[in-house]
């Protein structure tokens, strides 16, 4: 099945620092999604891309789709504490039932110290 | 406008009980998808229901099915639970199935238990 290799694992950055994370697949997809997760919550989405090369941002936030289809990367500049939480990258390909299935990177998890 | 609702929000079971986790879609939503998610592998697709009928299905065992109402509520049961059926399981909805930017939106999760 398809795999996605998020990194790094986990993130322990000073306030104000900017944040990089990427997400790679031995697949190709055909929208590249990013979701943050707070504790006890479900997955929020924070960016979604769906063409290649694409580059979008979402106030501090900025995602882009890789030209090979198989690679996006989400950046977040100056962060604040309430950047805290679970960032997971989403792959999505179109199934056969007829639907877009969404296969989850397995997270990055981002700590801000004030 | 209400978000998507789960109930119950923690459950503990024994091995071998079954379980019915409920999903309720945002208004005017008719797709309905299922994941379980656990510390070990991440966030899994279980199924996706549109109008009732299953979409899509993931790759799991049969003891984990589902089912999608008229009013777009919906339901999985989990039968003979195992040890490694402890997970936290997350409902989504979306309005349509299949449209490239429709937002998929996640409910709370169902911490689920099994002793």
């Amino acid at each position: 099945g398809q795999q996605l290799n998020q990194s790094p694992q986990s993130m322990f950055i000073q306030e104000g620092e900017d944040v990089s994370m990427n997400c790679t697949s031995s697949s190709i997809f055909n929208t590249w999604l990013w979701y943050k997760q707070d504790p006890g919550e479900g997955p929020v989405l924070l960016i979604a891309l769906y063409k290649a090369g694409e580059l979008t941002s979402n106030g501090r936030l900025t995602a882009q789709f890789g030209i090979t289809r198989k690679d996006s990367f989400l950046n977040i500049s100056a962060s604040i504490p309430s950047d805290v939480g679970i960032y997971f990258c989403a792959g999505r390909s179109y199934a056969s039932g007829g639907s877009y299935i969404p296969t989850f990177g397995r997270g990055t998890s981002l700590i801000v110290h004030p | 406008k209400a978000g998507v609702t789960q109930t119950p929000r923690y459950l503990i079971k024994t091995r071998g009980q079954q379980v019915t986790l409920s999903c309720s879609p945002i208004s005017g939503h008719r797709s309905v998808s299922w994941y379980q998610q656990t510390p070990g592998q991440g966030l899994q697709f279980l199924f996706e229901y549109f109008s009732e009928t299953q979409r899509n299905k993931g790759n799991f065992p049969g003891r984990f099915s589902g089912r999608q109402f008229s009013n777009s509520r919906s339901e999985m049961n989990v039968s003979t639970l195992e040890l490694g059926d402890s997970a936290l399981y997350l409902c989504a909805s979306r309005y349509t199935s299949g449209t490239r930017g429709d937002t998929q939106y996640f409910g709370p999760g169902t911490r689920l238990t099994v002793l």
